[in-house]
């Protein structure tokens, strides 16, 4: 157990639906990066927030979009869902003093009918 | 841009030593980074290892870096079936104050034979 808890585990849903995937990172941890598993993009980087602020962006779509609250738990919310959103979403956080070490949460099951 | 390749499959005898490669593309100061997925499970952290070092090892975890081929091994002595799940290679620019999001390879599946 990484200490990183993310709900919920699953989630069925329609296309054009819109969902918010939740994150909470390990105690201590300031930093919740976002990534994407697909069995045919692989894992790919979303997003990365650093105590509140976005601090680095990858291959998000605009259609997706992050925050990270001043408790430090951060949210993914999808919007307009289209068949090929269907992929495991996991949340991984880092300590301050530690901020390559990233801990990874035991991901969200997306599937978008 | 940052690129990570490595092998679909590796299968080994249980008792050997697995060798799971990975080259990268990235010739920034880095941080190149061992991942294991368990079915079903998260990314769990292995060992990662800076581009300045050669080598690091960890109990049956030995990491070995080839700067100058950009290639990235991770041997697993004494390979046991509970060994048996994909690693993913993966690759991060530090841009000051920590890493960045990491840059996966697809992630090799290590099987273990009896």
């Amino acid at each position: 157990d990484s200490g990183v808890t993310q709900t919920p585990k699953h989630l069925i849903t329609a296309t054009g639906q819109r969902v918010t995937l939740r994150c909470s990172p390990r105690s201590g941890d300031l930093s919740v990066y976002w990534y994407q598993q697909s069995l045919d993009q692989g894992l790919q980087f979303l997003i990365q927030y650093y105590n509140g602020e976005e601090r680095a962006k990858g291959n998000i779509l605009e259609r997706f979009s992050a925050q990270q609250f001043p408790d430090l738990h951060s949210e993914l919310n999808l919007s307009s869902l289209e068949l090929g959103d269907s992929a495991l979403y996991f949340c991984a956080s880092s300590p301050p003093a530690r901020g390559l070490e990233q801990y990874f949460g035991p991901g969200t099951r997306l599937t978008v009918t | 841009g940052e690129d990570v390749e490595q092998s679909l499959f590796l299968s080994v005898r249980e008792g050997d030593s697995s060798v799971i490669n990975c080259t990268y593309t990235d010739s920034s100061s880095t941080y190149l980074y061992w991942y294991k997925q368990e079915p079903g499970a998260g990314l769990q952290l292995l060992t990662y290892i800076f581009s300045n070092m050669d080598m690091k090892q960890d109990q049956r975890l030995t990491v070995l870096l080839n700067k100058k081929d950009k290639h990235l091994s991770l041997r697993i002595a004494d390979t046991q079936t509970g060994d048996s799940a994909i690693y993913f290679c993966a690759e991060s620019i530090n841009s000051g104050g920590g890493a960045d999001g990491l840059t996966f390879g697809k992630g090799t599946h290590l099987i273990i034979q009896p």
